[in-house]
């Protein structure tokens, strides 16, 4: 089977950064994604990671070990406009995407 | 508006009545999958197509449950005698396969259902 463990919700300071960790069992893993979602909207993809190590996009990064088969969400200067649920994302066999149950991340002025 | 797009937004149903979604993917993906979310949870797989074929259908997913993408381009998400249960946002999601790395799938607004 497939399972995404992830913490439920993570408190933090406006301009602060913070870490959302993402722990998988999964067969035929080919990749982790990272999805942000605010209240009543969408999903939105911020990122992916096929490879081990830390990519970066703007104040985001994810980071992958699959030998470990974990991954990292890292936010910086965090703004109150991040206050939203992250997911991680296993990506499998056929392009078959497992979410997990999603981090509610709450910002503090 | 080039984005996935789902219709209606909103559906209020009694229990037992048959309901059917529409989803426009993005013109040109390929791929179209169906989630369901409730409130707190993660977007839940439901089933996902490739161009007509669907390619996989969830074990969660009940018989009353049926997808379609006839022609490849839009589908239809029908749930059949509905159940309390069955409330939910249900999600579309599209994606080009060989296109944007990792599969990124770009989601609709969703359909919200409510059962009574």
């Amino acid at each position: 089977g497939q399972s995404l463990e992830q913490p439920s919700e993570v408190t933090a300071v406006e301009g602060a950064i913070v870490q959302i960790n993402c722990t998988y069992q999964t067969s035929g893993f080919y990749g982790l994604s990272w999805y942000q979602q605010h209240d009543g909207g969408a999903p939105t993809f911020l990122s992916y990671n096929a490879l081990d190590g830390l990519e970066e996009t703007g104040r985001f990064s994810s980071f992958l070990s699959r030998s470990d088969s974990y991954g990292y969400l890292l936010l910086q200067e965090l703004q109150m406009k991040d206050s939203a649920s992250y997911f991680c994302a296993v990506r499998g066999r056929d392009d078959k995407i497992i979410f997990g149950k999603g981090t509610r991340l709450h910002i503090l002025p | 508006d080039t984005g996935v797009s789902q219709d209606p937004r909103h559906k209020i149903t009694k229990r037992g009545q048959n309901v059917t979604f529409r989803c426009d993917p993005i013109s040109e993906h390929n791929r179209l999958y169906w989630y369901r979310q409730t409130l707190g949870q993660g977007p839940e797989f439901l089933t996902y197509f490739q161009n007509e074929a669907q390619l996989e259908k969830s074990r969660l997913l009940s018989d009353r449950f049926s997808a379609e993408r006839p022609k490849g381009s839009f589908s239809t998400l029908e749930i059949q005698r509905t159940e309390q249960g069955d409330s939910a946002m249900y999600l579309c999601a599209s994606s080009d396969r060989g296109g944007a790395p990792g599969n990124e799938q770009f989601f609709g607004p969703g359909t919200r259902l409510t059962v009574l």
